[in-house]
């Protein structure tokens, strides 16, 4: 089976640094999303990763260890629209979302 | 560029009804997903479509059923609706087989009575 665990909510202020952290388990691996959704929103795609390694996109970076079974996400110089939910999924079998981790950044 | 984009955006069924979503992809985009969304249970995956061939389907009762059509457009079916299966209906499409980054549509809001 699969199972993906995030934290459910982390706090942050403007301008700052934030790590979001998913771990997993899986039946198979063809690579690891990130997914942005704010409240009422659909998500929209932030980042995938398929290699071990950090993948940079501007503000936001993931990083993976598939031996470790982890990944994260970093979001750099955070801003107020950020507030969202971060999601991770992983394709193995199939496609699977972690629960969502909701981000709150503080003036 | 057209997003993907989903009909109805709002629907309320009674409960044993059946239901009918559509969804049409980012023109181009051959793989068609869809996925349940619930403030309990999160998203998950109920099916993938690529070139008219249900590729992967999740661990949903048989009442939930979808199919591609020649354009790329996918439709997805609930039968015998339960109170259960309120919950936000997303499509996401993607240019590759791999699911490489998906673009969602905007949702199906489906409320059973």
């Amino acid at each position: 089976g699969q199972n993906i665990d995030q934290p459910t909510e982390m706090t942050a202020t403007e301008g700052a640094i934030v790590q979001i952290n998913c771990t997993y388990q899986t039946s198979g691996f063809n690579g690891l999303f990130w997914y942005q959704q704010h409240a009422g929103e659909a998500p929209t795609f932030l980042s995938y990763n398929v290699l071990d390694g950090l993948e940079e996109k501007g503000r936001f970076s993931s990083f993976l260890s598939r031996s470790k079974g982890y990944s994260y996400l970093l979001l750099k110089e955070l801003q107020m629209k950020d507030s969202a939910s971060y999601l991770c999924a992983v394709y193995g079998q199939n496609f699977v979302f972690g629960p969502g981790t909701r981000l709150s950044v503080l003036p | 560029k057209a997003g993907v984009t989903q009909t109805p955006r709002y629907l309320i069924k009674t409960r044993g009804q059946q239901v009918t979503l559509s969804c049409s992809p980012i023109s181009g985009h051959r793989s068609v997903s869809w996925y349940q969304q619930t403030p309990g249970q999160g998203l998950q995956f109920l099916f993938e479509y690529f070139s008219e061939t249900q590729r992967n389907k999740g661990n949903f009762p048989g009442r939930f059923s979808g199919r591609q059509f020649s354009n790329s457009r996918s439709e997805m079916n609930v039968s015998t609706l339960e109170l259960g299966d309120s919950a936000l209906y997303l499509c996401a499409s993607s240019a590759t087989s791999d699911l490489h980054e998906q673009y969602f549509g905007p949702g199906t809001r489906l409320t059973v009575t």
